[in-house]
């Protein structure tokens, strides 16, 4: 059973420019939450995802958005990137539908470098 | 706030001790605990899982003990091994909500 596939794995972009991360969650599971992950801040959620629908947010400004499709493949964007966005972003994965605490599986994550 | 606090912040020990980490949160109406292991630059591992109607979980080496009255819950390592050297993250989850990790503990078992 394949895991939680994150692409790229490395970029680096330029301040102002947007980037998108891509989550292939494991089959069959229909939630997916990122998270990012700072020496400063530890491991801050993000958005989470079921069905197509964002069913939670975390602190983060306007510019970090996502989505996901019918597929459950996942998708998050950062716009007007700032040097402080430069951090892992961890995709995560779950079979929960109801908010029932199931183990939840992190993919290898996307190291992104803002200069 | 819900804050979760790990203690110590870093662990050195020599191979084959017997090790504890420890994982503190705030507001103890949790869903379940979580704890994951971390190596360096990579994504996550769950190692344990526990629901909030349960005392404890164990997973070969490991064993996890969660207190929900006190708030707190400990990783108990055995026989410690030095590909057990990673970063140990516990995380906490309330209804409604996704989890809350805390900060981990750096492990480093000497051969």
């Amino acid at each position: 059973k394949a895991g939680v596939t994150q692409t790229p794995r490395y970029l680096i972009k330029t301040r102002g420019q947007q980037v998108t991360l891509s989550c292939s969650p494991i089959s069959g599971h229909r939630s997916v939450s990122w998270y990012q992950q700072t020496p400063g801040q530890g491991l801050q959620f993000l958005f989470e995802y079921f069905s197509e629908t964002q069913r939670n947010k975390g602190n983060f400004p306007g510019r970090f958005s996502g989505r996901q499709f019918s597929n459950s493949r996942s998708e998050m964007n950062v716009s007007t990137l700032e040097l402080g966005d430069s951090a892992l972003y961890l995709c995560a994965s779950s079979s929960r539908t109801d908010f029932s605490g199931n183990t939840i599986y992190f993919g290898e994550g996307s190291w992104l470098t803002v200069v | 706030k819900q804050e979760v606090t790990q203690i110590p912040a870093a662990l050195s020990v020599p191979e084959g001790e017997n090790l504890v980490l420890n994982c503190s949160f705030t507001d103890s109406a949790i869903y379940n605990l979580q704890w994951f292991r971390q190596d360096p630059g990579k994504g996550l591992t769950s190692l344990l899982l526990i629901q909030s109607s349960q005392r404890e979980q164990t997973s070969g080496r490991l064993n996890a003990s969660l207190d929900k009255s006190s708030g707190r819950s400990t990783l108990y390592i055995a026989a410690s091994q030095p590909g057990d050297s990673a970063t140990y993250l516990c995380a906490v989850s309330y209804y409604g909500q996704n989890f809350v990790f805390g900060p981990g503990t750096r492990l480093s078992v000497l051969p």
